[in-house]
């Protein structure tokens, strides 16, 4: 399978500490996006990347959250100190190449439940 | 800022019968629109992307269409069927290839 690939797809924890989620884009693909959906709602953007440059972040991606993407390719996201309210599916999704005119493939996502 | 807007939130039809669901949105300066369709517990799948330029995109049973002056996109799946149970998503590109997404509409197709 070539698709997007995230890790893990499920993750529960207790609220206060820290998690850290992988998604693997389809290769050469130099774009990278994270969501974040709620039950019930469509995704919302948090950040994407260009190659391994960060190049816009929402303003829902408080100070807790980092994303990385080193070499650009693999990208990680971190969310420190998690509250309830991080209870969410987190989905990536890569596009390729440049412009606004490319279409973007998703995930299966990794649901985050915080006791 | 883009605001996206699907109605209904939910919707069932028996097998057989035409859908049709509707999204709009208040910014006309889009670059191009994508459909997805999302599984319960998975992640979305694309379905049709059309571009500003265009006017609408098929494939096989589905039809999207798109009327940046009334701030309309419209998708048809013909002749439901139960395996087209799911919720789907309309989302719009904006500066960056970012998407901006509507609330989706869950269908329920009754055999």
């Amino acid at each position: 399978d070539t698709g997007v690939s995230q890790d893990p797809r499920h993750k529960i924890t207790k609220r206060g500490q820290n998690v850290t989620f992988r998604c693997d884009p389809i290769s050469e693909h130099n774009r990278l996006y994270w969501y974040r959906q709620t039950l019930g709602q469509g995704p919302e953007f948090l950040t994407y990347f260009q190659n391994e440059a960060q190049l816009e972040k929402s303003r829902l991606l408080s100070d807790r959250f980092s994303a990385e993407r080193p070499k650009g390719s693999f990208s990680t996201l971190e969310i420190q100190r998690t509250e309830q309210g991080d209870s969410a599916m987190y989905l990536c999704a890569s596009s390729p190449g440049t412009g606004g005119l490319q279409p973007q493939h998703f995930g299966d996502g990794t649901r985050l439940s915080i006791l | 800022k883009q605001e996206v807007t699907q109605i209904p939130a939910a919707l069932s039809v028996p097998e057989g019968e035409n859908l049709v669901l509707n999204c709009s949105f208040t910014d006309s300066a889009i670059y191009n629109l994508q459909w997805f369709r999302q599984d319960p517990g998975k992640g979305l799948t694309s379905l049709l992307l059309i571009q500003s330029s265009q006017r609408e995109q098929t494939s096989g049973r589905l039809n999207a269409s798109l009327d940046k002056s009334s701030g309309r996109s419209t998708l048809y799946i013909a002749a439901s069927q139960p395996g087209d149970s799911a919720t789907y998503l309309c989302a719009f590109h904006i500066a960056g290839n970012k998407l901006t997404f509507g609330g989706g509409t869950r269908v329920l197709v009754k055999p």
